[in-house]
């Protein structure tokens, strides 16, 4: 089983639509929980941390599942710039490491 | 503000030829790591440091070495190119481990070996 798995996609879908995408880790023993965005032959960037208790920014709503072990990333009223790869990333242990793992992202396509 | 610094952009090498792919940060961050991302991939990594004088593997590290001397400074070395190592190289920084992971990646290598 892959440490992080995520669904690839392309999820296509129309402007002002509502789209999620989840993650799922085997590590029962990580402790951190980040999507990052890549546009296209870029590098990423961090789109926000996800907490236990979930957490939003704006139209983005990301949620952690621990006893399911799978984080989720709902972008609400989608536009054209969201556009991009989701990257799904989790710390492996031990956490002092500071390692993180990507999941191979889910790519978004937001049509007119 | 430079941030993560890398180079060169593009390269291309014959089998059998040594690069040394250099990256640079500026924000005094103790983590520093090295990923590479295959077309339609996530990001692998390769070499991860927490700190000047200690590194370790990450998941692929077959075929590369990394040293790390300094705090701002962690080349990547590929010695003996092989195509499988076709890719492109992101080197990443942060300032530690939980809960502060966030990376800051620089802009990427292309890398070919034909």
């Amino acid at each position: 089983r892959k440490e992080v798995e995520q669904d690839p996609g392309p999820f296509n879908v129309p402007e002002g639509a509502t789209v999620a995408f989840n993650c799922t880790y085997s590590n029962s023993a990580s402790q951190s929980f980040f999507w990052y965005r890549q546009d296209c032959r870029k590098e990423p960037k961090l789109l926000m941390s996800v907490y236990s208790s979930g957490n939003e920014d704006g139209r983005f709503t990301a949620q952690l599942n621990r006893a399911s072990q799978y984080i989720s990333l709902l972008i609400r009223d989608s536009k054209l710039s969201d556009s991009a790869t989701y990257l799904c990333v989790v710390t492996v242990p031990p956490s002092n490491t500071g390692k993180l793992i990507f999941g191979q992202g889910t790519t978004l396509q937001v049509k007119p | 503000n430079a941030g993560v610094t890398q180079t060169p952009k593009f390269r291309i090498l014959k089998i059998g030829q040594s690069m040394t792919l250099q990256c640079t940060q500026d924000m005094n961050h103790n983590y520093m790591y090295w990923y590479r991302q295959d077309p339609g991939m996530g990001l692998k990594l390769i070499y991860y440091s927490v700190g000047a004088g200690i590194t370790d593997k990450g998941e692929v590290p077959n075929g590369y070495n990394v040293s790390r001397s300094t705090t701002e400074d962690f080349p990547l070395r590929l010695e003996l190119a092989a195509p499988s190592q076709t890719s492109v190289y992101f080197c990443a920084s942060s300032y530690g481990g939980p809960p502060n992971e966030k990376l800051f990646f620089g802009s990427g290598t292309q890398l070919s070996v034909l």
